[in-house]
């Protein structure tokens, strides 16, 4: 299994919404990483978990909430978010940080009203 | 601060040509390299990597040449396919992450 899911594939939801987005990987990959990707431009990495701690935050708004609950399991929960966090945000998992490729999911595409 | 980026950012070609997407980057110090693709409405997938030790690496189809001296690296995909329609990100590595590239669109006419 080399799959990196993520849910839901949509999401909608308004500026006092809070929502979940999630992701799993059941590579034994102790890495994980969030990045956001505005329209026709590159990922952006926000947060990074080794061996589920959380090891870097691109100085990313506290309304982004990182959540590791498990070494397949990476959560990022939103809250008060604002139109322009509109975007595709794409999970990625690697085998160890820093030394391995990373592989990503399909991302969820979020939308805020 | 240092960057990954791309020199062109369309690329179109004839279906059964050869394509090449060119990345330049500044950190010198780098030492690892992808290529990924990205499809309309999915995340990149990894095509192939190479290390800064090596020149040259190839795989199905592909091909990766690093040029250390003038901090260039180049994407050449043989026999393209419609298939092979997608944007095209290098990534350079950077402690534990991975800078991107702005990414080079490449669209396979028929």
């Amino acid at each position: 299994d080399t799959e990196v899911t993520q849910t839901p594939k949509h999401l909608v939801m308004g500026m006092t919404n809070k929502k979940s987005l999630k992701c799993e990987q059941h590579m034994g990959h102790r890495a994980m990483y969030w990045y956001k990707q505005k329209a026709k431009k590159p990922p952006e990495l926000m947060f990074v978990y080794s061996y589920e701690k959380l090891s870097i935050n691109e100085s990313v708004p506290s309304r982004f909430s990182p959540e590791c609950p498990n070494s397949s399991l990476l959560n990022l929960h939103l809250h008060a978010l604002q139109p322009e966090d509109s975007a595709l945000y794409l999970c990625a998992s690697s085998q160890v940080p820093s030394t391995d490729t990373q592989y990503f999911g399909p991302g969820t595409r979020l939308t805020v009203l | 601060g240092e960057s990954v980026g791309l020199h062109l950012p369309t690329l179109s070609v004839q279906e059964g040509d050869n394509s090449i997407i060119n990345c330049a980057y500044s950190n010198s110090a780098s030492d690892y390299f992808i290529w990924y693709k990205q499809e309309s409405g999915k995340g990149p997938q990894f095509i192939i990597d190479i290390r800064s030790n090596m020149d040259k690496r190839q795989g199905q189809r592909v091909t990766v040449l690093l040029n250390k001296t003038v901090k260039h690296l180049s994407l050449q995909i043989a026999a393209t396919q419609p298939g092979d329609s997608a944007v095209y990100f290098c990534a350079e590595r950077d402690g534990q992450n991975f800078v991107f590239g702005p990414g080079t669109r490449l669209s396979v006419l028929p």
